[in-house]
């Protein structure tokens, strides 16, 4: 089945310094992969969709200068955490579309953990 | 706004017959997904509805009722490895999904 890779895995930084996370389809091509954020306990909420060769599509309250998102071509999207503070540490989990049966399904990444000191 | 209700927790023993349910409240609707998350990793696709029914896969079914915005996910045979925390999500029609708060599923021996 469909693949997406993410990395790293995880990852510690100090408190104002940015951090890249790389979101790959390892064996389909993706036009449009997304972006979450899970805190502890809590659902996955959508940052951003992050489209091939445009910009990426902010929800509401998420700052787009804060998370800087490239997506770079069919089979790789970035997420930038500038200037990353304590609260910014979360769980983050891309997601590609790829097909199973037929289907359009949403594969998710293995995820990212940022600890922010 | 968006809203997908789920049960925080459900209990169950090895061997049993467990339903979590869902309704939802969306300003569009193109399916009901399931998803399980071990913790510390990342969701896994379960199963998919877009028409009214039962869809089995395995030891796992999914319901949807779409004029009574409500699905489920039936785990039969239950193991101690299906203790996870589950959840329902809904394409608005956005691709994305909009995820409920997630039903954390203990299975006891």
């Amino acid at each position: 089945g469909a693949v997406v890779s993410q990395h790293p895995s995880r990852v510690i930084c100090k408190s104002g310094t940015s951090v890249k996370i790389e979101c790959r389809s390892l064996d389909f091509q993706a036009t449009t992969m997304f972006w979450y954020r899970q805190f502890p306990k809590q659902s996955l909420m959508l940052m951003a969709t992050s489209n091939e060769g445009s910009k990426a599509t902010y929800e509401q309250g998420v700052e787009k200068d804060k998370f800087l998102i490239n997506h770079a071509s069919l089979t790789l999207s970035t997420l930038t955490v500038t200037s990353a503070h304590p609260e910014d540490s979360s769980f983050y989990i891309c997601s590609a579309i790829g097909l199973a049966g037929g289907q359009e399904t949403q594969y998710f990444g293995p995820g990212t953990r940022l600890l922010v000191l | 706004g968006q809203s997908l209700e789920q049960p925080s927790e459900v209990t169950a023993v090895e061997g049993a017959i467990v339903q979590i349910n869902c309704t939802y409240q969306t300003s569009g609707f193109y399916g009901l997904s399931w998803y399980q998350q071990h913790d510390g990793g990342a969701p896994t696709f379960l199963s998919y509805n877009a028409l009214d029914g039962l869809e089995e896969t395995g030891r796992f079914s999914s319901f949807l009722s779409r004029s009574d915005s409500y699905g489920y996910l039936l785990l039969q045979e239950l193991q101690m490895k299906d203790s996870a925390s589950y959840f329902c999500a809904v394409d608005t029609g956005r691709r994305a999904l909009t995820f409920g708060s997630g039903t954390r599923l203990q299975v006891q021996p």
